[in-house]
């Protein structure tokens, strides 16, 4: 079955950028989705990337795909306190009937003042 | 453009009752999709409703079933409450065969003591 994995914890100093990984094992994903959870919150849809792009920019985010390695990252540029925040990537399904997505365990980022 | 709510914010249930959580989809979208989320895990897809007919579902027991509406709401019955049932609860709509994304409601907090 689909499987999504993810680091749990990063700590990033203020400014800087924060890289989150995640590699994912479904080939047929076509679509590729970063969402933020804030405590106590539901999901927010941060970005996502069709799955036969490599690269896609927008304003601080930017993700970059590598299909062959199966791997996803989001890099957040001049890292703010209000980007704490659990970080999950998730992967979409082609199938129409079973456009479930596949979360990973999520990234907990940690901004040091 | 209204967003996605569900109703109620937290419930306490105990254990072997049943209980009937629900949600609005945002306006335009015909899909509703139904996660559960237990602590510092990531969601898990229990099933996805399309056109009022359940069109997808994962590994949970048929004692969760749902129903969606002609306004495309949608309800998420849970029977016989299990201790593990405790979970974050999240729907998520969205427009079928559009990969622009699932949009996440905040939430119902479910305990079962």
């Amino acid at each position: 079955g689909e499987d999504v994995e993810q680091s749990l914890f990063l700590s990033v100093r203020e400014g800087d950028s924060s890289v989150i990984n995640c590699t994912y094992t479904d080939s047929s994903s076509t679509y590729l989705y970063w969402y933020k959870q804030e405590p106590g919150a539901g999901l927010q849809l941060l970005t996502y990337i069709f799955s036969n792009m490599d690269m896609k920019q927008d304003q601080r985010l930017t993700v970059l795909l590598n299909k062959k390695d199966k791997h996803l990252s989001l890099r957040i540029a001049d890292t703010q306190t209000g980007d704490s925040a659990i970080y999950f990537c998730a992967d979409w399904g082609a199938n129409f009937g079973n456009e479930k997505l596949t979360f990973g365990t999520g990234t907990r980022l940690t901004i040091i003042p | 453009e209204t967003g996605v709510t569900q109703s109620p914010t937290h419930l306490i249930k105990t254990r072997g009752q049943q209980v009937t959580l629900r949600c609005s989809s945002q306006s335009g979208h015909n899909t509703v999709s139904w996660y559960q989320q237990a602590l510092g895990q990531g969601p898990q897809f229990i099933f996805q409703y399309y056109r009022e007919e359940e069109n997808g579902r994962g590994n949970f027991p048929p004692r969760f079933s749902g129903l969606q509406f002609p306004n495309y709401s949608s309800e998420l019955n849970v029977n016989a409450l299990e201790l593990d049932d405790s979970a974050l609860y999240l729907c998520a709509s969205s427009l079928a065969g559009l990969a622009g994304g699932q949009f996440f409601g905040p939430g119902t907090r479910l305990t079962v003591l």
